[in-house]
């Protein structure tokens, strides 16, 4: 089975500071992850995804994350964050031998002014 | 390329009444992927399905809930006797057969409260 972990329900940070999301995956078989982005009321938007090609994943809005087998992670991080960074982020694992995904709990991102 | 449509985005009941909520997955999508969100909580899987097939309904409660894909049409999520609890968010995601990565688009939603 995989799964897996958000550490951290809610991360508040101030405008222009470093963003840090933790996620830690569970699975048996290679994995895909992934991040989602989803603002108040709307549905969830991918920010980026590991596909097991490069290790260092860039995606939208200045988000990346970095696959790192040994500590089962995929944390994602923006250098400096923006008001309108302030949202729910979601990590998700599938693989070749599972069509459906697995969602963390979630982390709410506030972002002070 | 419309993206995945649902309908509709709120929905009201009263206890003991159906819910019936609908999903029109990307074009060229077959897989169809249900979720449900319960406030302040994240995303829980219920049910995949193909065309005409349940794959995997391991999240589904067993009573009440059922789901179909027909070969015409779009998905339905269908709710018999509504009680407050199923009050939440239930979104579907779809994805293309063959697809590397599994990848899913998501759905805007539909939010159902139970009076």
């Amino acid at each position: 089975a995989q799964s897996v972990t958000q550490l951290g329900s809610h991360v508040s940070v101030s405008e222009g500071a470093l963003v840090l999301l933790r996620c830690n995956y569970s699975s048996s078989v290679p994995p895909y992850l992934f991040w989602y982005v989803q603002y108040p009321n709307q549905g969830l938007q991918l920010l980026l995804k590991y596909t097991s090609a490069a290790t260092l994943v860039k995606g939208i809005n200045g988000f990346e994350a970095e696959f790192k087998k040994s500590e089962t992670s995929f944390h994602l991080t923006k250098p400096s964050a923006h008001m309108s960074d302030a949202a729910e982020y979601f990590c998700a694992v599938s693989s070749d031998n599972n069509n459906d995904m697995r969602f963390g709990a979630g982390t709410r991102l506030t972002v002070k002014p | 390329n419309a993206g995945v449509m649902q309908n509709p985005r709120h929905l009201v009941r009263r206890r003991g009444q159906e819910a019936r909520l609908r999903c029109s997955p990307m074009k060229g999508h077959s897989h169809v992927y249900w979720y449900r969100q319960l406030p302040e909580e994240g995303l829980k899987f219920m049910v995949y399905l193909q065309k005409e097939n349940i794959i995997d309904e391991s999240g589904m409660p067993k009573e009440r809930f059922s789901a179909e894909f027909p070969k015409e049409g779009p998905s339905i999520l269908r709710i018999q006797q509504v009680v407050r609890g199923d009050s939440a968010a239930y979104f579907c995601a779809s994805s293309a057969p063959g697809q590397r990565s599994n990848e899913q688009f998501f759905g805007p939603g539909t939010r159902l409260t139970v009076l």
